[in-house]
């Protein structure tokens, strides 16, 4: 079983530039979440959406968006990259019962 | 605003020496609170989802329990595998019928063989 698949696993990306980090899922949950994990601060909210056509602001939305065009795919986008945006990026969904996580894409912003 | 806090931050056991991890929380209309393992270089593995006081749940030698304000995750004769960050997160009401989940910043438990 898939459940979640993100891509690519790791890039490494020119400050300035844009970038989508994409994110999939096969279990038909209609939430699903964007998360970075950083030393020391742990997993934050960036991005949420609740169900298709939805989407909400976390705890440090700053600087990416994101889109729910339907059940599957939340892809979060970089716009113009930073050093600070230098992380390990996780997708989730959930169904409100259990929520899995993908197996994440590591991003180094120069 | 949710929080969660868990504690220790770290925990060094011997192999068999059995103990507990601590997660307090406060969050607005708690619709589930769950537990993960993670270990380097790895997404969150799900393990329980607690909805209410009282509630226990297990899995080999890991319990989880909950109550009003906390939850804790008992580790009975642990082995070396058993190391790994383990996370807390609370499935809490946000606001215009959105639910978010909310994260402790862990507890790295190493055992020592």
């Amino acid at each position: 079983t898939a459940g979640i698949t993100q891509a690519p696993t790791s890039q490494i990306l020119a400050a300035g530039r844009s970038m989508t980090l994409r994110c999939t899922q096969d279990m038909r949950h209609n939430a699903m979440y964007w998360y970075r994990q950083d030393l020391g601060l742990g997993l934050r909210l960036i991005h949420y959406s609740n169900t298709a056509g939805t989407t909400g602001k976390g705890e440090v939305p700053d600087g990416y968006s994101v889109s729910r065009a339907n059940t599957d795919d939340f892809p979060l986008t970089l716009a113009s990259a930073v050093p600070s945006q230098t992380s390990v990026y996780f997708c989730a969904s959930s169904d409100g019962r259990e929520a899995f996580f993908g197996q994440g894409t590591r991003l180094t912003v120069v | 605003e949710d929080q969660v806090t868990q504690s220790p931050e770290a925990l060094r056991l011997q192999e068999g020496e059995s103990s507990s991890l601590n997660c307090s929380y406060t969050v607005s209309g708690l619709r589930g609170l769950f537990w993960y393992r993670q270990d380097p270089g790895k997404g969150p593995e799900f393990l329980f989802t607690l909805y209410s006081a009282g509630e226990e749940k297990e899995k080999e030698r890991l319990k989880a329990t909950l109550t009003k304000k906390e939850s804790f995750l008992h580790i009975t004769a642990p082995k070396p595998e058993d190391s790994a960050t383990y996370l807390c997160a609370v499935y809490g009401y946000s606001g215009a019928g959105s639910y978010q989940l909310t994260f402790g910043k862990g507890t790295k438990l190493s055992v020592i063989p």
